[in-house]
């Protein structure tokens, strides 16, 4: 069964300060993982990475993934109040199987 | 940008009564969408892979009698929570992916959160 672990679990930090999330993993057959940002709502999509050592970056968010240790981090530099949030790290499986693992979140907190 | 719509956002309903949650896809066609469930605090949890024209494949421990799925259209799918109960009561998100671009990430409708009295 595949799964996924996110630490930490929740973070308070203050503004402008960096904070990296950490994502590790057990999969069958991997084909991609992923990063979602939720708020109140539905998730909104970050990253999907699926080759190692490569850095995805979009403004002050990065990630990278780790095939052979089955980790991925994401990075946030000089984080704002409109940062937090969950961060939810999913697996898309390879083969037929088609529907994210997700997870259970950092619950990323910024304070002014 | 790939818009998913869900319906209604917000449910309150009384115990034994059936509920029908609508997932659209607006601006591309989805062959296959997503079901997920989410309690407080906890992670999204997928229940059924809804697929146009065919049955829904669902999750161990989901039960297709209860969780009824229907994908009639390629921009449609449907899950009713059949007499529902209190313990039912969770945060419903869909997801499809565009049937163009197989290798592009899910996108998320906004949920239904389901509360049953």
């Amino acid at each position: 069964e595949d799964k996924v672990v996110q630490s930490p679990l929740s973070l308070v930090v203050h503004e402008g300060d960096t904070v990296t999330l950490n994502c590790s993993y057990e999969v069958t057959n991997f084909r991609s993982l992923l990063w979602y940002k939720q708020e109140k709502k539905a998730p909104t999509f970050l990253f999907m990475l699926t080759s190692s050592g490569i850095e995805k970056k979009s403004g002050r968010l990065s990630s990278i993934l780790d095939k052979k240790e089955l980790f991925s981090i994401l990075n946030i530099t000089a984080t704002q109040t409109g940062d937090s949030a969950v961060y939810l790290c999913a697996l898309r499986p390879g083969g037929g199987a088609d529907g994210l693992t997700f997870g259970k979140g950092t619950h990323l907190i910024i304070q002014p | 940008g790939a818009v998913v719509s869900q319906h209604p956002s917000w449910v309150i309903c009384k115990s034994g009564t059936s509920v029908k949650i609508e997932c659209r896809s607006l601006d591309f066609q989805a062959t296959t969408m997503f079901w997920y469930r989410q309690f407080p605090k906890q992670s999204l949890m997928l229940m059924a892979t809804s697929n146009e024209g065919s049955k829904a494949t669902y999750e161990q421990g989901v039960e297709k009698d209860k969780f009824l799925i229907n994908h009639a259209s390629l921009t449609l799918s449907t899950l009713t929570v059949t007499s529902a109960h209190p313990e039912d009561s969770s945060f419903y998100i869909c997801s499809a992916r565009d049937k163009a671009y197989s290798n592009q990430p899910q996108h998320f409708g906004d949920g239904t959160r389901l509360s049953i009295l």
